[in-house]
């Protein structure tokens, strides 16, 4: 069993939906949660930051994090086709490993 | 400017060859990293260096070996590419405990 599983996708909705994206993970002692943006031949672009459980909310983006569940989530409101990438969990617990998701790609249709 | 620049960002060789791939930063962050993406595996650490005199063995360090030549600059090699070695490679950096990650563009390597 991996460490985190993330929701494989691919997801496709038209402009204006919202995007939900989850990934849930095994190990309880991770503690700092991010997401990230990964555009076509780029490299990932850190989305969002948290640490502990909670609610983080940045512009259209919310991140969520429920450590009792051991689940992350983040959503995209009024989705634009330049949402259209593949993005990817990560959590660590330590100061140098990054454990990662397998990334899910989503697109935006005009 | 890119803070993470890796060079070059595309390669295609033969099995057997030696291979280095760079990394450098203006980001002054003391942290550097290196990666695979492989499709459906996501990435997956190579290596990571902590200061220039720290270098460390990541998840998958067999067939690689790396070089903290200053602080902002950090290179991969593979001394005998084979052909499962074609994937995407990431050189990333960060700051403290818990910090998140900053990653360069990647460098597309094709092993044939």
């Amino acid at each position: 069993q991996k460490e985190v599983e993330q929701d494989p996708g691919p997801l496709s909705v038209p402009e204006g939906a919202i995007v939900s994206l989850n990934c849930t993970y095994s190990n309880s002692a991770f503690q700092y949660f991010m997401w990230y943006r990964q555009y076509s031949r780029k490299g990932p672009e850190l989305l969002m930051y948290t640490y502990s459980s909670g609610n983080k909310e940045d512009g259209r983006f919310t991140a969520q994090v429920d450590k009792s569940s051991k689940y992350i989530s983040l959503f995209i409101r009024d989705s634009q086709p330049s949402d259209s990438a593949t993005y990817l969990c990560a959590m660590t617990f330590n100061d140098y490993k990054l454990s990662f998701g397998a990334g899910t790609t989503v697109t935006v249709r005009a | 400017d890119a803070d993470v620049t890796q060079t070059p960002r595309n390669r295609i060789t033969k099995t057997g060859k030696r291979i280095m791939l760079e990394c450098s930063q203006t980001k002054g962050h003391d942290r550097m990293y290196w990666y695979r993406q492989d499709p459906g595996l996501g990435l997956r650490l190579i290596y990571y260096s902590f200061d220039v005199k720290d270098i460390n063995k990541g998840e998958i360090s067999d067939g690689y070996s790396v070089s903290r030549q200053a602080q902002a600059k950090f290179s991969l090699s593979l001394e005998s590419a084979i052909p499962n070695q074609t994937a995407l490679y990431f050189c990333a950096t960060s700051t403290g405990v818990g910090q998140p990650q900053h990653f360069g563009d990647g460098t597309r390597l094709s092993i044939l």
